[in-house]
Protein backbone atom coordinates (compact mmCIF):
# COMPACT_ATOMS: atom_id res chain seq x y z
CA UNK A 1 0.00 0.00 0.00
CA UNK A 2 1.02 3.20 -0.75
CA UNK A 3 2.74 5.96 2.10
CA UNK A 4 0.77 9.35 2.60
CA UNK A 5 2.71 12.36 4.23
CA UNK A 6 0.62 14.73 6.66
CA UNK A 7 1.28 17.95 8.40
CA UNK A 8 1.93 16.97 12.10
CA UNK A 9 -0.93 19.66 13.41
CA UNK A 10 -3.16 22.14 11.92
CA UNK A 11 -5.36 24.94 13.72
CA UNK A 12 -9.13 25.87 12.09
CA UNK A 13 -11.53 28.86 13.87
CA UNK A 14 -14.56 27.31 15.13
CA UNK A 15 -17.25 27.45 12.32
CA UNK A 16 -14.45 27.51 8.85
CA UNK A 17 -13.89 25.24 6.74
CA UNK A 18 -11.09 23.00 7.54
CA UNK A 19 -9.07 21.66 4.92
CA UNK A 20 -6.48 18.60 5.52
CA UNK A 21 -4.20 17.35 2.96
CA UNK A 22 -2.60 14.48 2.61
CA UNK A 23 0.46 13.94 -0.34
CA UNK A 24 0.55 9.91 -1.84
CA UNK A 25 2.00 10.20 -4.60
CA UNK A 26 3.42 6.95 -5.08
CA UNK A 27 -0.23 5.67 -4.92
CA UNK A 28 -1.38 3.10 -7.65
CA UNK A 29 -4.39 3.14 -9.69
CA UNK A 30 -6.72 0.51 -7.84
CA UNK A 31 -5.91 2.00 -4.42
CA UNK A 32 -8.61 3.92 -2.20
CA UNK A 33 -7.89 7.02 -0.42
CA UNK A 34 -9.28 6.69 3.25
CA UNK A 35 -9.73 9.07 6.26
CA UNK A 36 -9.87 8.40 10.32
CA UNK A 37 -10.16 10.63 12.58
CA UNK A 38 -9.54 9.51 16.43
CA UNK A 39 -10.87 12.31 19.16
CA UNK A 40 -9.02 12.35 22.87
CA UNK A 41 -8.96 9.03 23.98
CA UNK A 42 -11.53 7.42 22.02
CA UNK A 43 -11.84 4.74 18.91
CA UNK A 44 -10.53 5.73 15.95
CA UNK A 45 -14.13 7.05 13.55
CA UNK A 46 -14.14 5.92 9.84
CA UNK A 47 -14.67 9.52 8.15
CA UNK A 48 -14.79 8.86 4.53
CA UNK A 49 -12.86 6.80 1.28
CA UNK A 50 -12.30 7.79 -2.21
CA UNK A 51 -10.80 6.09 -5.62
CA UNK A 52 -11.15 9.09 -7.94
CA UNK A 53 -13.77 10.85 -7.79
CA UNK A 54 -15.11 13.20 -4.72
CA UNK A 55 -17.12 12.01 -2.27
CA UNK A 56 -19.41 13.83 0.10
CA UNK A 57 -21.51 12.34 2.93
CA UNK A 58 -22.95 13.75 6.72
CA UNK A 59 -19.36 14.43 8.01
CA UNK A 60 -16.90 15.70 5.21
CA UNK A 61 -16.01 15.82 1.28
CA UNK A 62 -12.78 14.33 -0.11
CA UNK A 63 -11.30 15.93 -3.16
CA UNK A 64 -8.79 13.92 -5.34
CA UNK A 65 -6.88 15.70 -7.03
CA UNK A 66 -7.36 14.51 -11.17
CA UNK A 67 -3.19 12.70 -10.79
CA UNK A 68 -4.55 11.02 -7.33
CA UNK A 69 -0.97 12.10 -5.75
CA UNK A 70 -2.83 14.08 -2.72
CA UNK A 71 -5.97 14.25 -1.61
CA UNK A 72 -8.02 17.21 0.95
CA UNK A 73 -10.42 16.03 3.55
CA UNK A 74 -12.73 19.01 4.00
CA UNK A 75 -15.05 19.52 7.41
CA UNK A 76 -17.54 22.62 6.22
CA UNK A 77 -17.82 24.15 9.34
CA UNK A 78 -15.65 22.89 12.31
CA UNK A 79 -16.67 22.89 15.84
CA UNK A 80 -14.63 22.45 18.89
CA UNK A 81 -16.00 18.90 18.87
CA UNK A 82 -14.30 18.36 15.43
CA UNK A 83 -10.72 18.63 17.58
CA UNK A 84 -8.73 15.40 16.88
CA UNK A 85 -6.08 13.28 15.06
CA UNK A 86 -7.23 12.75 11.68
CA UNK A 87 -5.59 9.84 9.83
CA UNK A 88 -5.19 9.72 6.30
CA UNK A 89 -4.74 5.76 4.80
CA UNK A 90 -3.93 4.56 1.55
CA UNK A 91 -5.28 1.01 0.86
CA UNK A 92 -5.65 -1.38 -2.33
CA UNK A 93 -8.44 -3.69 -2.76
CA UNK A 94 -6.49 -6.83 -3.32
CA UNK A 95 -4.79 -6.11 0.97
CA UNK A 96 -5.47 -9.14 2.49
CA UNK A 97 -7.65 -8.96 5.25
CA UNK A 98 -8.48 -5.20 4.66
CA UNK A 99 -5.19 -4.30 6.80
CA UNK A 100 -4.40 -0.49 7.52
CA UNK A 101 -1.39 1.24 8.25
CA UNK A 102 -2.22 4.50 10.45
CA UNK A 103 0.92 7.08 10.34
CA UNK A 104 0.83 9.44 12.56
CA UNK A 105 -1.87 11.74 11.16
CA UNK A 106 -2.64 15.47 11.49
CA UNK A 107 -3.67 17.11 15.05
CA UNK A 108 -6.43 19.40 14.23
CA UNK A 109 -7.21 21.89 16.60
CA UNK A 110 -10.37 23.94 16.28
CA UNK A 111 -10.32 27.27 18.14
CA UNK A 112 -13.25 29.06 19.56
CA UNK B 1 -27.12 -1.74 17.74
CA UNK B 2 -23.84 -1.75 20.00
CA UNK B 3 -21.64 -1.87 17.08
CA UNK B 4 -18.41 -3.16 18.59
CA UNK B 5 -17.96 -3.84 22.33
CA UNK B 6 -14.26 -4.36 24.08
CA UNK B 7 -14.01 -5.63 27.81
CA UNK B 8 -13.00 -4.63 29.96
CA UNK B 9 -12.24 -0.95 29.67
CA UNK B 10 -9.01 -1.15 32.05
CA UNK B 11 -7.28 -3.40 33.57
CA UNK B 12 -3.72 -3.71 35.58
CA UNK B 13 -1.69 -6.57 35.49
CA UNK B 14 1.27 -7.92 37.64
CA UNK B 15 4.50 -9.13 35.28
CA UNK B 16 3.90 -12.77 34.49
CA UNK B 17 0.23 -12.57 35.13
CA UNK B 18 -2.45 -13.91 31.55
CA UNK B 19 -5.65 -12.00 30.52
CA UNK B 20 -7.69 -12.14 27.70
CA UNK B 21 -9.32 -9.29 26.31
CA UNK B 22 -12.82 -10.00 24.85
CA UNK B 23 -14.13 -8.08 21.52
CA UNK B 24 -17.75 -8.44 20.36
CA UNK B 25 -19.38 -7.28 17.29
CA UNK B 26 -23.16 -7.30 16.29
CA UNK B 27 -22.63 -6.34 12.92
CA UNK B 28 -22.24 -9.72 11.42
CA UNK B 29 -18.48 -8.23 10.22
CA UNK B 30 -16.81 -10.96 8.47
CA UNK B 31 -13.31 -9.51 9.14
CA UNK B 32 -11.99 -8.10 13.09
CA UNK B 33 -8.41 -6.85 13.94
CA UNK B 34 -6.53 -6.22 16.92
CA UNK B 35 -4.62 -3.04 17.18
CA UNK B 36 -2.59 -1.17 20.12
CA UNK B 37 -2.04 2.17 20.25
CA UNK B 38 1.04 3.49 22.96
CA UNK B 39 1.14 6.88 23.63
CA UNK B 40 1.62 9.44 21.52
CA UNK B 41 1.75 7.18 18.78
CA UNK B 42 -0.38 5.91 15.70
CA UNK B 43 -2.08 2.39 16.06
CA UNK B 44 -0.23 -0.89 15.35
CA UNK B 45 -2.21 -4.10 13.68
CA UNK B 46 -1.36 -6.99 16.33
CA UNK B 47 -3.20 -9.59 14.89
CA UNK B 48 -6.41 -10.01 11.93
CA UNK B 49 -9.16 -12.21 11.29
CA UNK B 50 -10.63 -13.00 8.19
CA UNK B 51 -13.40 -15.19 9.12
CA UNK B 52 -14.45 -17.69 11.73
CA UNK B 53 -11.71 -19.78 12.99
CA UNK B 54 -8.96 -18.00 10.73
CA UNK B 55 -6.35 -15.75 12.48
CA UNK B 56 -3.37 -14.10 10.96
CA UNK B 57 -0.41 -12.19 12.49
CA UNK B 58 0.07 -8.18 12.15
CA UNK B 59 2.61 -5.82 12.63
CA UNK B 60 3.96 -6.20 16.50
CA UNK B 61 2.32 -9.80 16.83
CA UNK B 62 4.81 -11.20 19.60
CA UNK B 63 3.36 -11.91 23.21
CA UNK B 64 0.04 -11.73 22.10
CA UNK B 65 -2.56 -14.97 21.12
CA UNK B 66 -5.49 -14.35 19.71
CA UNK B 67 -8.82 -16.66 18.74
CA UNK B 68 -12.12 -16.37 16.53
CA UNK B 69 -14.44 -19.23 17.82
CA UNK B 70 -17.36 -17.07 16.56
CA UNK B 71 -17.48 -14.97 14.18
CA UNK B 72 -18.94 -12.51 16.08
CA UNK B 73 -16.16 -12.28 18.80
CA UNK B 74 -12.30 -11.89 18.81
CA UNK B 75 -10.33 -12.82 21.56
CA UNK B 76 -6.66 -11.22 22.20
CA UNK B 77 -4.73 -13.00 25.42
CA UNK B 78 -1.68 -12.35 26.71
CA UNK B 79 -0.30 -15.50 28.15
CA UNK B 80 2.84 -13.82 30.42
CA UNK B 81 2.57 -10.03 30.92
CA UNK B 82 5.32 -7.54 30.36
CA UNK B 83 5.41 -3.63 31.07
CA UNK B 84 6.05 -3.12 27.50
CA UNK B 85 2.56 -4.44 26.97
CA UNK B 86 1.30 -1.38 28.69
CA UNK B 87 -1.14 0.14 26.00
CA UNK B 88 -4.69 1.12 24.92
CA UNK B 89 -5.94 -1.89 22.75
CA UNK B 90 -8.50 -1.23 19.91
CA UNK B 91 -10.60 -3.65 18.31
CA UNK B 92 -11.93 -3.34 15.09
CA UNK B 93 -13.96 -4.96 12.32
CA UNK B 94 -15.82 -4.72 9.07
CA UNK B 95 -17.05 -5.76 5.95
CA UNK B 96 -15.34 -7.35 3.29
CA UNK B 97 -14.33 -5.43 0.75
CA UNK B 98 -13.51 -1.46 0.81
CA UNK B 99 -15.33 -0.39 3.43
CA UNK B 100 -14.56 1.47 6.54
CA UNK B 101 -13.85 0.12 9.82
CA UNK B 102 -15.42 -0.04 13.05
CA UNK B 103 -13.94 0.89 16.26
CA UNK B 104 -14.24 -0.27 19.68
CA UNK B 105 -13.40 2.36 22.83
CA UNK B 106 -10.53 0.40 23.55
CA UNK B 107 -8.89 -1.37 26.67
CA UNK B 108 -6.68 0.64 28.47
CA UNK B 109 -3.92 -1.75 30.34
CA UNK B 110 -1.03 -1.21 32.52
CA UNK B 111 0.88 -3.92 33.16
CA UNK B 112 3.54 -2.95 36.52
Amino acid sequence: DAKTTQPTSMDCAEGRAANLPCNHSTISGNEYVYWYRQIHSQGPQYIIHGLKNNETNEMASLIITEDRKSSTLILPHATLRDTAVYYCIVRGPNNAGNMLTFGGGTRLMVKP
Amino acid sequence: NAGVTQTPKFRVLKTGQSMTLLCAQDMNHEYMYWYRQDPGMGLRLIHYSVGEGTTAKGEVPDGYNVSRLKKQNFLLGLESAAPSQTSVYFCASSRQGVYGYTFGSGTRLTVV
